[in-house]
């Protein structure tokens, strides 16, 4: 079964601080993460996956294997980071893709 | 076309009553895809078609929920006897590869059962 958990339902950090979404993941194969965003009063969009190795927007997220965790993380967190995140799964088999309660996280001034 | 649209983007039935939703994907998006996302919680998925052949529909709850994409294209999610624990919304996403791993999300509808 494909699980997947985001500890924080709210994270709350000041500008310019750095930045940590947690996600563990539970899934017996070899999985494919991604990371969504949804800001305020617009849809859901794919942030980065992590078979792009790929830094937007500041953030990156690095799967480890061994602690099944894909954290989303930014130094220097900005007031336009304010948003929900999603953390997502997918298996081998395509399409289907397991996704997390999300984080809501609060940049303030 | 801006993306993927859905329609209505609000929808109040009432509880026994008949609901279809629909999706029109990016032109040329071969995958689809129906989420579920109640009030709290992420996304849970329901169905996916690639091209007009529903590859996975795992996620559907019951066999009140219904999903169709006759042409390939527009896809229509269609929900009998509806319960107030449908109420939730409904998001659709399309991506132009076959296994779905850039997906592009609709807006959403938003359903109400009373």
């Amino acid at each position: 079964a494909q699980r997947v958990t985001q500890p924080e339902k709210l994270l709350s950090v000041f500008k310019g601080a750095p930045v940590e979404l947690k996600c563990n993941y539970s899934y017996s194969g070899s999985p494919e993460l991604f990371w969504y965003v949804q800001y305020s009063r617009q849809r859901l969009q794919l942030l980065l996956r992590h078979i792009s190795r790929e830094s937007i927007k500041g953030f990156t997220a690095d799967l480890n294997k061994g602690e099944t965790s894909f954290h989303l993380k930014k130094p220097f967190a900005q007031e336009e980071d304010s948003a929900m995140y999603y953390c997502a799964l997918r298996g081998t088999n395509a399409g289907k893709s397991t996704f997390g309660d999300g984080t809501t996280l609060t940049v303030k001034p | 076309g801006a993306g993927v649209s859905q329609s209505p983007r609000y929808k109040v039935a009432k509880r026994g009553q008949d609901v279809a939703l629909r999706c029109d994907p990016i032109s040329g998006h071969v995958s689809l895809f129906w989420y579920q996302q109640a009030l709290g919680q992420g996304p849970e998925f329901l169905t996916y078609f690639q091209n007009e052949a529903q590859l996975d529909k795992s996620g559907l709850p019951s066999d009140r929920f219904f999903a169709e994409r006759p042409e390939g294209s527009v896809s229509t999610l269609k929900i009998q006897r509806t319960q107030q624990e449908d109420s939730a919304v409904y998001l659709c996403a399309s991506s132009l590869d076959q296994a779905g791993r850039w997906e592009f999300f609709g807006p959403g509808t938003r359903l109400t059962v009373l």
